[in-house]
């Protein structure tokens, strides 16, 4: 079966570090997607990519947050500098939305935890 | 815009009986609705999807969901749940919004399986 692969699958780090978690959507899927999970908020959609193009990623944090696409086969998702209250658990989804009815596949996901 | 109630945080079945989780959506529309599960340490699976047709879907793993219309629901069932049936139950629902498609998630339900 495709998988949508993440990378790395945990982190640990000190607060001030940047911190890059990389993704490999399902080959031919032109959608990408970031989420965070933790207890308290959930599972909260960070950004949104079609066609390498971002969309929408109105809840992120502009400040330290930053999302690309450099090409079909690779998504990052950057925190600089990184904060104890960004640890949670960070997702990628890809999908096909040509129309409005495909689901997303998930990776398993980058445990962060910064101290 | 859309959203979703999953009225229920957790929920203990023994193994054996059988289950029922509950997901109401608000959408002015015919949403498409999907139901996922999430085991711990790993992402979210697609168990079933409804999109049209038919209001009961079948999914893997032996679930199946009805989508309501006049009630706005779109219950989870299991005739009889396997202690590998633990994990934790994310509602969905997509919609197209301005030109583009997006998935709400409901908080999700967690499954404990007693023997």
């Amino acid at each position: 079966d495709a998988r949508v692969t993440q990378t790395p699958r945990h982190k640990v780090t000190e607060m001030g570090q940047e911190v890059t978690m990389r993704c490999q959507p399902i080959l031919g899927h032109n959608t990408v997607f970031w989420y965070r999970q933790t207890m308290m908020q959930g599972l909260e959609l960070l950004a949104y990519f079609r066609n390498r193009a971002p969309l929408d990623d109105s809840g992120m944090p502009k400040d330290r947050f930053s999302a690309e696409m450099p090409d079909a086969t690779l998504a990052t998702l950057k925190i600089q500098p990184s904060e104890p209250r960004d640890s949670a658990v960070y997702f990628c989804a890809s999908g096909l939305w040509d129309r409005a009815n495909q689901p997303q596949h998930f990776g398993d996901g980058t445990r962060l935890s910064i101290l | 815009a859309q959203s979703v109630t999953q009225p229920d945080i957790h929920i203990t079945v023994s193994e054996g009986a059988s289950l029922e989780l509950r997901c109401n959506y608000s959408y002015g529309a015919t949403p498409y609705l999907f139901w996922y599960v999430q085991s711990p340490g790993q992402g979210l699976q697609l168990l079933l999807k409804y999109f049209s047709g038919d209001t009961l879907v079948q999914g893997i793993k032996g679930f199946e969901a009805e989508f309501k219309r006049s009630q706005s629901s779109f219950n989870l069932r299991k005739p009889s749940v396997h202690w590998s049936d633990a994990a934790e139950y994310f509602c969905a629902v997509g919609a197209s919004s301005g030109g583009y498609q997006k998935v709400t998630f409901g908080t999700g339900t967690k499954l404990q399986v007693i023997p």
